[in-house]
């Protein structure tokens, strides 16, 4: 099982730049959720999907997020443009159908927008 | 708005020495509460989930308790191996399927040996 993984593990960028940040669930998993950890506010949910599609995303801050998940296997976090008030450690997690309320972490991808 | 506050921001005890950590909440109607351990520079690990008052669950030195308004997680004759950051999140009735968490800030625990 190679649990969830995110990539890049870390990205710095330049404000105004676009970034990408992506996300393989867990097989199997039907749930997948976005997070943003930082010091001063802590873990955050951005958006969810179940069976791929959008639950909830009151979370997403601004306009300038945006997320998508083509297929159950995919998801990508992007945002135009990026500013400083951005970097963050950004992590994704997925659930299964049988045990929905567990979620299972990525590593994380840790964002430095200057 | 759910909220979640955890007590103390961080505690330090030496290696045996039992503590608990307090998580309080409001939320709208609780469908469960989370704990999770998070190590540095990784993703936050599953620990437990406690969906109604009065209920309990172990796994090796930790326990976890529920009431109306908080849950505790209890550290029993902890090892430096325990040390990590403790997360405590709460998840709010909906219409069913997975929903998204709230947490609370954390506990940062140091067990010295």
């Amino acid at each position: 099982d190679a649990g969830v993984i995110q990539s890049p593990r870390h990205e710095v960028t330049e404000m105004g730049q676009e970034v990408t940040l992506r996300c393989k669930p867990i097989s199997g998993h039907n749930s997948l959720f976005w997070y943003r950890q930082t010091m001063m506010r802590g873990l955050e949910l951005l958006i969810y999907f179940n069976n791929n599609v959008p639950i909830d995303d009151s979370g997403m801050p601004e306009d300038r997020f945006s997320a998508k998940m083509p297929n159950a296997s995919f998801s990508t976090l992007k945002i135009q443009p990026s500013e400083p008030r951005d970097s963050a450690v950004y992590f994704c997690a997925s659930s299964p159908r049988t045990c929905p309320d567990e979620q299972y972490f990525g590593p994380g991808t840790r964002l430095t927008v200057t | 708005e759910d909220q979640v506050t955890q007590s103390p921001e961080a505690l330090r005890l030496q290696e045996g020495e039992s503590s608990s950590l307090n998580c309080s909440y409001t939320v709208s109607g609780l469908r469960g509460l989370f704990w999770y351990r998070q190590d540095p520079g990784k993703g936050p690990e599953f620990l437990f989930t406690l969906y109604s008052a009065g209920e309990e669950k172990e796994k090796e030195r930790l326990k976890a308790t529920l009431t109306k308004k908080e849950s505790f997680l209890h550290i029993t004759a902890p090892k430096p191996e325990d040390s990590a950051t403790y997360l405590c999140a709460v998840q709010a009735t909906s219409g069913g399927g997975a929903d998204g968490l709230t947490f609370g800030k954390g506990t940062h625990l140091i067990i010295q040996p």
